[in-house]
């Protein structure tokens, strides 16, 4: 059915553990992306994904993040060693593919904060 | 750099009268821009989009325009309710497939 689906809704971490959010896009959509939110501001561009690669992973903001994705389906964004600055909303949107006549869908979100 | 500016941060109007947010960008190869409504706790919804073949498209009671030229497109909602109270973000699509977004508008309409 439904939209994208994002797991967990919420995660609460300690400083210096790894977390790994996940998102289920809609289904037959190619093109995935991850958007960071931090309270109160705008959203941030991560990675694109096109199918199973990324063509655009400019927004990745360190290498301890890494996202993947597999089966043109499921995608799991992966943030090693957190850090209190990486407390945000996390969220995914897919479109059936890539380019402008294709509208973007967003879940809502996985909310991570870093203790 | 790849960049959009939207304006006010804020804005209050009464319930009915008419809210206009606006936003300027960089990239002048851009040809979409969608606008995003993002209620509390909730992901961000699609409202409105336009193209860059037309310059103004309404539906009911949202109605965005776009000046290519000066790169510059703006949002109106007319009648507003308060339910339209939530945080707008304009958009465009880069090169790349992207979305770059704004920093966003906290409307709220008071009863």
């Amino acid at each position: 059915g439904a939209g994208v689906s994002q797991s967990p809704s919420n995660k609460v971490t300690e400083k210096g553990k790894d977390v790994e959010l996940r998102c289920d896009p809609i289904s037959g959509h190619t093109a995935l992306y991850w958007y960071r939110q931090r309270l109160g501001q705008g959203l941030e561009f991560l990675i694109y994904f096109q199918g199973n690669s990324a063509p655009d992973k400019s927004g990745l903001p360190s290498d301890r993040f890494s996202a993947e994705r597999t089966g043109e389906s499921v995608s799991t964004l992966t943030i090693q060693r957190t850090q209190q600055e990486d407390s945000a909303v996390y969220l995914c949107a897919s479109s059936l593919m890539g380019g402008s006549l294709n509208t973007i869908y967003f879940g809502e979100g996985s909310w991570l904060t870093v203790v | 750099g790849e960049n959009v500016e939207q304006h006010p941060s804020t804005l209050s109007v009464q319930e009915g009268d008419s809210a206009v947010i606006k936003c300027t960008y960089s990239d002048s190869a851009s040809n979409y821009f969608p606008w995003y409504k993002q209620e509390l706790g909730k992901g961000p919804q699609l409202i409105i989009d336009i193209r860059s073949n037309v310059g103004e498209k309404k539906d009911q009671r949202i109605a965005v325009t776009l000046n290519k030229t000066a790169k510059h497109f703006s949002l109106h909602i007319t009648e507003t309710q308060p339910e339209d109270s939530a945080v707008y973000f304009c958009a465009y699509e880069d090169s790349s497939y992207k979305l770059i977004f704004g920093s966003g508008t906290r409307l709220l309409v008071r009863p």
